[in-house]
């Protein structure tokens, strides 16, 4: 199956920092998100996106397919960005994601 | 709207006892999800459910049973329960269309004795 790498493992900024979080595919993926894991536990959904560039607010993500690595963005980081990303892809069809190991971010106030 | 919920949220049993996790979602999505989290890793897939009527194992099915009682309704059953299934579960649900986004439940938080 597909393996997902992201990196770094963990981070700490100083409030205001930029950042960029990055995930590795072992193989094509034609569906793949990025979730933010809140410190209660709840994910939540920040992109969707198998190729290409979206932007959220300070968060933006870019997914280079035909290299297999996705981005993740954070500009002027807050408190309340705190927690684990997660990126997921899948390459078959009924939308099975597997899981990168996350990325812990820390923002200090 | 609620989303996809979950029940209950936290769980404590003994080894050898069963029990079953309950989602719903009301987002009319034909594909649900059980997923594991174990302490300081991703999320693991446990079965699927790509349409009413349908279940296939996923990464990590050992253990699990799961129904799909009605396009809502997605059980996960655990009929022996053993520490290594200590764990938070997730369920997902996934519509068809432009975006596929996974939407998640808020977990049950399950201990095993």
């Amino acid at each position: 199956g597909i393996q997902v790498e992201q990196s770094p493992p963990d981070l700490i900024l100083q409030e205001g920092a930029n950042s960029t979080l990055r995930c590795n595919f072992s193989d094509s993926v034609n569906n793949l998100q990025w979730f933010h894991q809140n410190p209660w536990g709840q994910l939540i959904n920040l992109f969707y996106i198998p190729s290409g560039t979206k932007q959220n607010g300070r968060l933006s993500a870019t997914t280079v397919a035909t290299e297999r690595y996705s981005l993740l963005y954070i500009s002027s980081s807050q408190t309340t960005d705190s927690g684990v990303y997660f990126c997921a892809g899948g390459g078959t069809s009924y939308g099975k994601l597997t899981f990168g190991q996350g990325t812990i971010l820390t923002v200090h106030p | 709207n609620a989303g996809v919920t979950q029940t209950p949220k936290f769980q404590v049993l003994k080894t050898g006892q069963s029990m079953t996790l309950q989602c719903a979602q009301d987002m009319n999505h034909n594909s649900m999800y059980w997923y594991r989290q174990d302490p300081g890793m991703g999320l693991r897939l446990i079965y699927y459910s790509a349409s009413e009527g349908t279940t296939d194992k996923g990464e990590v099915p050992n253990g699990y049973n799961v129904s799909r009682l009605n396009k809502r309704e997605f059980s996960l059953r655990l009929e022996s329960a053993a520490p290594s299934q200590t764990s938070v579960y997730f369920c997902a649900s996934r519509g068809t269309g432009t975006t596929d986004t996974q939407y998640f439940g808020p977990g049950t938080r399950l201990t095993v004795l």
